[in-house]
């Protein structure tokens, strides 16, 4: 069964230091999507990806972030100066259609040290 | 905009007993309603999802949801529980208009007892 594939599973940066998450969404998917879920809070939505652009973001979305989708399988999320309040599990999604089900990956958990 | 609200944080029950985990909704427009379940070290996978129709929606793994629009909920059920159902449980929405993202509530953890 095809699934979105997140790596690294987990990784530890120094505050400043820029990340990049990486994803491999479910291939013939056009929707993809990045979410968070800080300890102990509840997931939060960040960004939603269609036709090479962003279609949606959110306030936690702010000029830190990027995404791209550089060669037609991955998508990558990019963090340029991390912070100690950016430390979070971060899902990346994907999805056939705008409302349908999202298909999730197994998470990276980024730690800023 | 939309929320959501999972009263119960933790659920203990014994096995093979029935369980509800609860969810409420608040929106201003229509909305979407799904069930996730995140098993310890994995991401979270799709239970169930209302998007029309009726209002009575069967999952996997034997769950089943009741959308009631009357009382914004969509509360989870199963008449009964295993050991391997032991996982965390989110609720989430997503706006009919034309939003793509979802909102989850803060989860419950489902703890099944031998």
């Amino acid at each position: 069964e095809p699934e979105v594939t997140q790596t690294p599973s987990h990784q530890v940066t120094q505050m400043g230091q820029e990340v990049i998450l990486r994803c491999v969404p479910i291939s013939n998917h056009l929707y993809f999507y990045w979410y968070r879920q800080i300890l102990g809070q509840k997931v939060e939505f960040l960004v939603s990806f269609y036709n090479n652009e962003i279609s949606e973001k959110s306030e936690i979305f702010d000029d830190q972030f990027s995404v791209e989708r550089p060669d037609g399988s991955n998508f990558t999320l990019k963090i340029r100066s991390t912070k100690l309040e950016d430390s979070a599990m971060y899902f990346c999604a994907s999805g056939r259609g705008e409302v349908t089900e999202a298909f999730f990956g197994q998470g990276t958990r980024l730690t800023v040290v | 905009a939309q929320s959501v609200t999972q009263l119960d944080s933790q659920v203990p029950v014994f096995e093979e007993a029935p369980v509800e985990l609860r969810c409420n909704y608040s929106s201003s427009v229509s909305v979407y309603l799904f069930w996730y379940v995140q098993y310890p070290n994995q991401g979270l996978q799709l239970l169930l999802k209302y998007l029309s129709g009726s209002t009575l929606v069967k999952g996997i793994n034997g769950f089943e949801a009741e959308f009631n629009k009357s009382q914004t909920s969509f509360h989870l059920r199963k008449p009964s529980v295993h050991i391997s159902d032991t996982a965390e449980y989110f609720c989430a929405v997503s706006d009919r208009t034309g939003a793509n993202n979802l909102f989850f509530g803060t989860g419950t953890r489902l703890t099944v007892i031998p």
